[in-house]
């Protein structure tokens, strides 16, 4: 059976720390990572990492992929309450055709 | 709005009957998917379609919930005599060939 499990649970900082999330994977016929911010209602798609230690960045957010490590990072700099979330992320199984999550990571950003 | 759309969103019922959630998803979507998340967990995958055909449901679904497409667009969610642990918010996804899904808000079940 497929297994993503995130670290911390949860983490609590203050606007402008700069945190990092992590994930790790147990997936057969691995295709993709992917990365979501979920606030009060559903998932919204933040990256998709595919290849091994290539940053993907939008803004204060990046991201990056190491599959010999079968793990992912998610890092937010100058964090600001509104990224205040739970941040999942999930494993794509090619030939299953699905994502299976983790339990997701809830960031709450102090002012 | 062209996104994926979910109900009712809210649903309370007795243990015992029966509910049904309806999933319209984006239009030129062929792959669907129900999830059900409850708090402090991420989304259970329940079962997933292309175009009409049910590919793969979960082997932890009971047999009281049943999932249809059946013209390959909008999808029902079928949860026969419900009991207390079913309620959950039952997400409704779709993607298209890239493996970004895009959720619906939900349809949140509160069983009694």
């Amino acid at each position: 059976e497929d297994k993503v499990v995130q670290s911390p649970l949860s983490l609590v900082v203050h606007e402008g720390d700069t945190v990092t999330l992590n994930c790790s994977y147990e997936v057969t016929n691995f295709r993709s990572l992917l990365w979501y911010k979920q606030e009060k209602k559903a998932p919204t798609f933040l990256f998709m990492l595919t290849s091994s230690g290539i940053e993907k960045k939008s803004g204060r957010l990046s991201s990056i992929l190491d599959k010999k490590e079968l793990s992912s990072i998610l890092n937010i700099t100058a964090t600001q309450t509104g990224d205040s979330a739970i941040y999942l992320c999930a494993g794509h199984n090619t030939n299953a055709g699905k994502s299976t999550f983790g339990d997701g990571t809830t960031l709450t950003v102090k002012p | 709005d062209t996104g994926v759309s979910q109900n009712p969103r809210h649903k309370i019922t007795k243990r015992g009957q029966n509910v049904t959630f309806r999933c319209d998803p984006i239009s030129e979507h062929n792959r669907l998917y129900w999830y059900r998340q409850t708090l402090g967990q991420g989304p259970e995958f329940l079962t997933y379609f292309q175009n009409e055909a049910q590919l793969e449901k979960s082997r932890l679904l009971s047999d009281r919930f049943s999932a249809e497409r059946p013209k390959g667009s909008f999808s029902t969610l079928e949860i026969q005599r419900t009991e207390q642990g079913d309620s959950a918010m039952y997400l409704c996804a779709s993607r298209d060939s890239t493996r970004e899904l895009f959720f619906g808000e939900g349809s949140r079940l509160t069983v009694l």
